[in-house]
This record gives structure tokens, C-alpha cells and sequence, in this order.
């Protein structure tokens, strides 16, 4: 069945640091993906997505990678600051539903 | 107002209450969401309305109803709610393209209503 999952429930990195955080899908069909960060008290805030026609995407500071081959989605942030400190999601849709399956999150705390 | 609010942002209710949540966005998109996010779980589409009309409902209990007067606002209606129904509340809202699955689906969220049940 579908499932998105992340690795590390909890990532702790040093202000300054880059921080990487990662996803694992299993439906082949998806098509499309997304980052969601969310702090305390908020609802998610959309951060970058990618379609599966693309390897890499850049932003302002994050970097998303896709590896279809291995149904494999990480975020990166470059040079993390305090205010990065949240929960990260990752989220997936198949070309053929308008649902979003969302992974259970992964807590970054950026120390000084 | 920008984006997506969400009124109220904290309700606590006995389980004979009834109450409603209230979302409303100003992106002028055409579609809006239900989830609901418990604590260490991912979170949990409840319902979809594309276009005012329901397309979603994904096996939540009748003691939840939506409404979606129009493309700006959704409502949820709460009645007879267990302990367990006890949660963080969010709505989305994305611009759902006329050619059906498969259209880019980026949802924009609200600040969510946290909803304890007693």
C-alpha cells in the first residue's frame, strides 16, 4: 500500500550546519512532492516541491533531492539557523488522485 | 487577511457540545480541505471539497459534518465528539486544475484549531 515515511524522528544539528532530512515512499506512482515545515502552534507551511520529471530543485537556502529509483526524497538546508527549528513533513501525490499522503514528520532543533 | 485563517484557534467542548470550526482563504482557490493532525501521527485528510462540492470523505464519523458555503469558506460541524476526537484541526486550500487527478496540488494550510474534547 501507500506509505511515506521518514528516517530520524528527531535531527539535531549545529547552528550554521547544514541539515539534511530524509523520506521513503513506496508508491511508485507518485508524481509529485512536497515539503511542509511546521512550527509550534502553526499550521504546515509550504516550503518546495518537486515533480518526478526533475532530480533537484532549489530555494531560497533548501535543496530538494528526488531518487525515484529508490522511491528516496530528502530535504536540504544549507547553513541552519534557529529559526529552522520544526517539524519537517514530507508529502506525495500520484498522478491518478488528488490526495496527498503525508509522512509523520521529522522534529529538527538547531543548537547554537 | 491573507492565506488561509482559521477561527477559532483553541475550543475546548464537552461531548454533549455542539460547535463548529470555521476556515476561510483569500487566495482565491477552488479547493478546500479537512485534515485532522493527533500527536505522532501523520496527518489525516477528513474531507475535500473541489469546486463546492464534496469529493472526499474519507470514513470520518457522522459526528463531524462539513459545509462549504462557497470556494472561500468550509466549515466543520461538531456534535456529540468523543475524547478521542481531541486534536489539532487544520484546513487547506489548493487551486485544483479543471483536468481532474493528476493536477498540481500544492495546499496552503491555516494556523489550525486545537480542539479538546472533555
Amino acid at each position: 500500500g501507500e506509505s511515506v515515511g521518514l528516517h530520524l524522528p528527531t535531527l539535531s544539528v549545529q547552528e550554521g550546519d547544514n541539515s539534511i532530512i530524509n523520506c521513503a515512499y513506496s508508491n511508485s506512482a507518485s508524481d509529485y512532492f512536497i515539503w511542509y515545515k511546521q512550527e509550534s502552534g502553526k499550521g504546515p507551511q509550504f516550503i518546495i516541491d518537486i515533480r518526478s520529471n526533475m532530480d533537484k530543485r532549489q530555494g531560497q537556502r533548501v535543496t530538494v533531492l528526488l531518487n525515484k529509483t529508490v522511491k528516496h526524497l530528502s530535504l536540504q538546508i544549507a547553513a541552519t539557523q534557529p529559526g529552522d527549528s520544526a517539524v519537517y513533513f514530507c508529502a506525495e501525490k500520484s498522478y491518478n488522485t488528488d490526495k496527498l499522503i503525508f509522512g509523520t514528520g521529522t522534529r529538527l532543533q538547531v543548537f547554537p | 487577511e491573507t492565506g488561509v485563517t482559521q477561527t477559532p484557534r483553541h475550543l475546548v467542548m464537552g461531548m454533549t457540545n455542539k460547535k463548529s470550526l470555521k476556515c476561510e482563504q483569500h487566495l482565491g482557490h477552488n479547493a478546500m480541505y479537512w485534515y485532522k493532525q493527533s500527536a505522532k501521527k501523520p496527518l489525516e485528510l477528513m474531507f475535500v471539497y473541489n469546486f463546492k462540492e464534496q469529493t472526499e470523505n474519507n470514513s470520518v464519523p457522522s459526528r463531524f459534518s462539513p459545509e462549504c458555503p462557497n470556494s472561500s469558506h468550509l466549515f466543520l460541524h461538531l456534535h456529540t465528539l468523543q475524547p478521542e476526537d481531541s486534536a489539532l484541526y487544520l484546513c487547506a486550500s489548493s487551486q485544483e486544475l479543471a483536468g481532474g487527478p493528476g493536477s498540481t496540488d500544492t495546499q496552503y494550510f491555516g494556523p489550525g484549531t486545537r480542539l479538546t474534547v472533555l
